[in-house]
């Protein structure tokens, strides 16, 4: 079956500190994969999406990587700050289907 | 202001009883999810539908049911059917951008207790 992993589930580093988050995927073929920011007890928001023939796409202090061939996505934070702590998600599908997401990397940003 | 509205914020609910959680959408979009959310699991597709009075199964229907009488309301029902009914439902619609990638509006989630 289909299998979303991301790497751990909490994830804690300093204020100014690049963070990076994985995702893994297994027996899919994605044609998009997404992440999303949620904060507690709110829903997610969009933040980034990249297709499989891109490589990286970049949004201000985000980046994202798709390896097609390794099945994995990165999510670096370059510069974090105390408010980007929240919990990540990823989430990926083929063309017209609805989403698949993982369950989540909860980041923690000390200053 | 454009967005999703989910209400009520926290519901408690009876063994037993019947519960609709409302989502109501003012952006337009034709396709509206309901994902359910519990603690360390990934969201779970309840179900979808596209189009007015059209709506799938997801992976998880088994216990609740919707309607999809106009493009911007998709109420949720969770039976008496549904056995673990706690946790957060959260309601998602899609826009027309990002052609078939299904990128999400989410609302703000209504947690659902059961006593």
């Amino acid at each position: 079956s289909q299998k979303i992993e991301q790497n751990s589930e909490a994830l804690n580093i300093q204020e100014g500190k690049t963070a990076t988050l994985t995702c893994n995927y297994t027996n899919y073929s994605p044609a998009y994969l997404q992440w999303y920011r949620q904060d507690p007890g709110r829903g997610p928001v969009f933040l980034l999406l990249i297709r499989e023939n891109e490589k990286e796409k970049r949004k201000e202090r985000l980046k994202v990587t798709f390896d097609t061939t390794l099945k994995q996505s990165l999510f670096h934070i370059t510069a974090s700050q105390p408010a980007d702590s929240a919990t990540y998600l990823c989430a990926l599908n083929q063309a017209g289907t609805a989403l698949i997401f993982g369950k989540g990397t909860t980041l923690s940003v000390s200053s | 202001d454009g967005g999703i509205t989910q209400s009520p914020k926290y519901l408690f609910r009876k063994e037993g009883q019947n519960v609709t959680l409302s989502c109501e959408q003012n952006l337009n979009h034709d396709a509206m999810y309901w994902y359910r959310q519990d603690p360390g699991q990934g969201l779970r597709l309840i179900y979808y539908s596209q189009i007015v009075n059209d709506f799938q199964k997801g992976d998880i229907a088994e216990g609740y049911s919707v309607s999809r009488e106009k493009k911007e309301s998709f109420p949720l029902t969770v039976t008496s059917a549904q056995k673990n009914p706690t946790a957060f439902y959260l309601c998602a619609s899609r826009g027309t951008g990002f052609s078939g990638a299904n990128v999400l509006t989410f609302g703000a989630g209504s947690r659902l207790t059961v006593l």
